[in-house]
């Protein structure tokens, strides 16, 4: 199993700023992924996190809107930037079991609660 | 295109009464597909997870869930719910890889 920590849990942010949320592993992972769940709808992935290169994103998502590092193997941050209103969502991270199969368990990070007034 | 319909956004049960939390999937193979729960404050836990052969899956905390492909449904359902049930529960399909689709979520709430 792996357990996932992020930082902040939640927080309340004013239209234009940005905030970095973290996500911590206890074990060493090749991926870790970055998902959004708005009020109300599905979990929809951001990002894929891979240590020493650059993150892979999603039909709809930008480098310039959310940037993400991955500076060693068990750690991200994915960073929300001139945020407004619409990006009021929960950011999870997660992770598999071992390599990136369907057939290994996903792990989920408790979740950062953002709110953007 | 891949798609997962939970139909019921919100659930409301007595404790000790049957539960069944509906899941339809859109894919012309067969998917590999999960249901997680989800409790306030905290991240998916799996539940039970469905890639082939028997499909009467079983998972942890009672649940079990039937792959139907007629039907194109994997319904989970557990035969007497617990206070502790009460969270978000989430469908979840994957055609093989780590790109998952899920559905919307059901809410479940369970009456004293």
């Amino acid at each position: 199993s792996a357990v996932i920590s992020q930082k902040p849990s939640r927080d309340i942010c004013q239209r234009g700023t940005s905030l970095t949320i973290q996500c911590q592993v206890d074990s060493q992972v090749t991926m870790m992924f970055w998902y959004r769940q708005q009020p109300g709808q599905s979990l929809t992935l951001i990002a894929t996190a891979n240590q020493g290169s650059e993150a892979t994103y999603e039909s709809g998502f930008v480098i310039d809107k959310f940037p993400i590092s991955r500076p060693n193997l068990t750690f991200s941050t994915l960073t929300v930037s001139n945020m407004s209103p619409e990006d009021s969502s929960i950011y999870l991270c997660s992770v598999f079991s071992s390599g990136r199969s369907a057939y290994n368990e996903q792990f989920f990070g408790p979740g950062t609660r953002l709110t953007v007034l | 295109a891949q798609s997962v319909t939970q139909p019921d956004i919100h659930i409301t049960v007595s404790e000790g009464a049957s539960l069944e939390l509906r899941c339809n999937y859109s894919y012309g193979a067969t998917p590999y597909l999960f249901w997680y729960v989800q409790s306030p404050g905290q991240g998916l836990q799996l539940l039970l997870k469905y890639f082939s052969g028997d499909t009467l899956v079983q998972g942890i905390k009672g649940f079990e869930a039937e792959f139907k492909r007629s039907q194109s449904s994997f319904n989970l359902r557990k035969p007497s719910v617990h206070w502790s049930d009460a969270a978000e529960y989430f469908c979840a399909s994957t055609s093989g890889t780590y790109k998952y689709i899920f559905g919307t979520g059901t809410r479940l709430k369970v009456l004293a």
